[in-house]
C-alpha cells in the first residue's frame, strides 16, 4: 500500500492567515491526490482533486500544488469557517489510502 | 443533487456480520464507482473497497468484506464478517465517481460498535 504523510499534525492559526499542510507519498503517484476537510460530526468533504482542481463550490482561497510525492494545500486567508482536520488520499492505486489528517485550530 | 442515506445497526456482537447498506437518490447507481471507508481513531481513514460492476477490496479486509449492489433499489451494500472490536468506526458509503479516483459524495456515516 501507499504511505500517506501529512505534516503537521495540527496547526494553530488566526482568520486571516495563510496557511499550507504538506503531504508526501511514499512512492510516486504522478497528480493522483486528492484533499478533504472534515468537520466534527461530519463526513468529509471533498475540496480538491487531482492534485490542482477545486471541486465545485469551494472557495478560491484554497488552493493545491505537487506531483510525484509531494504535495502541498494552501489556505490563502483562513475564514472561520475553515478550522477543521485536512486530509490527504491518493488515487493512484488501490487500496486508495488516506493522510493520518491535520488539525487546524483557533 | 445526489445524496447518500445509510441504514443499518450501530451494535454487531463480536464474530457476527456487520451490515449496512447505502440508498442513493438524485442520480443512477450505474455508471459510478460505490464504495465503503470507515475511520476509527486508531486507523484513521480506511478504504474498504468499491463496487462497479465488478469489485474490488482492500486486501487488509478481502477475506471478510462482501459489497454487492441492487440497481432496482438503487442501494449498494457492506457486509463485513467474524467482526472484531478492531472493526469499530464510524462507516460511510461514499461516491468514487466515474474514474473511482475520488470521493465526491458521502453518506452521512454510521457509528458501528463491536461489542457483546
Amino acid at each position: 500500500d501507499i504511505q500517506m504523510t501529512q505534516s503537521p499534525s495540527s496547526l494553530s492559526a488566526s482568520v486571516g492567515d495563510r496557511v499550507i499542510i504538506a503531504c508526501r507519498a511514499s512512492q510516486d503517484i504522478s497528480s493522483w491526490l486528492a484533499w478533504y476537510q472534515q468537520k466534527p460530526g461530519e463526513a468529509p468533504s471533498l475540496l480538491i482533486y487531482a492534485t490542482s482542481s477545486l471541486q465545485s463550490g469551494v472557495p478560491s482561497r484554497f488552493s493545491g500544488t505537487g506531483s510525484g510525492t509531494d504535495f502541498t494545500l494552501t489556505i490563502s486567508s483562513l475564514q472561520p469557517e475553515d478550522f477543521a482536520t485536512y486530509y490527504c488520499q491518493q488515487a493512484s492505486t488501490f487500496p486508495r489510502t488516506f493522510g493520518q489528517g491535520t488539525k487546524l485550530e483557533i | 443533487q445526489v445524496q447518500l442515506q445509510q441504514s443499518g445497526p450501530g451494535l454487531v456482537k463480536p464474530s457476527e456480520t456487520l451490515s449496512l447498506t447505502c440508498t442513493v437518490s438524485g442520480g443512477s447507481i450505474s455508471s459510478y464507482y460505490w464504495s465503503w471507508i470507515r475511520q476509527s481513531p486508531g486507523k484513521g481513514l480506511e478504504y474498504i473497497g468499491y463496487i462497479s460492476g465488478s469489485t474490488n477490496y482492500n486486501p487488509s479486509l478481502k477475506s471478510r468484506v462482501t459489497i454487492s449492489v441492487d440497481t432496482s433499489k438503487n442501494q449498494f451494500s457492506l457486509k463485513l464478517s467474524s467482526v472484531t472490536a478492531a472493526d469499530t468506526a464510524v462507516y460511510y458509503c461514499a461516491r468514487l465517481g466515474v474514474d473511482g479516483t475520488y470521493a465526491d459524495y458521502w453518506g452521512q456515516g454510521t457509528l458501528v460498535t463491536v461489542s457483546s
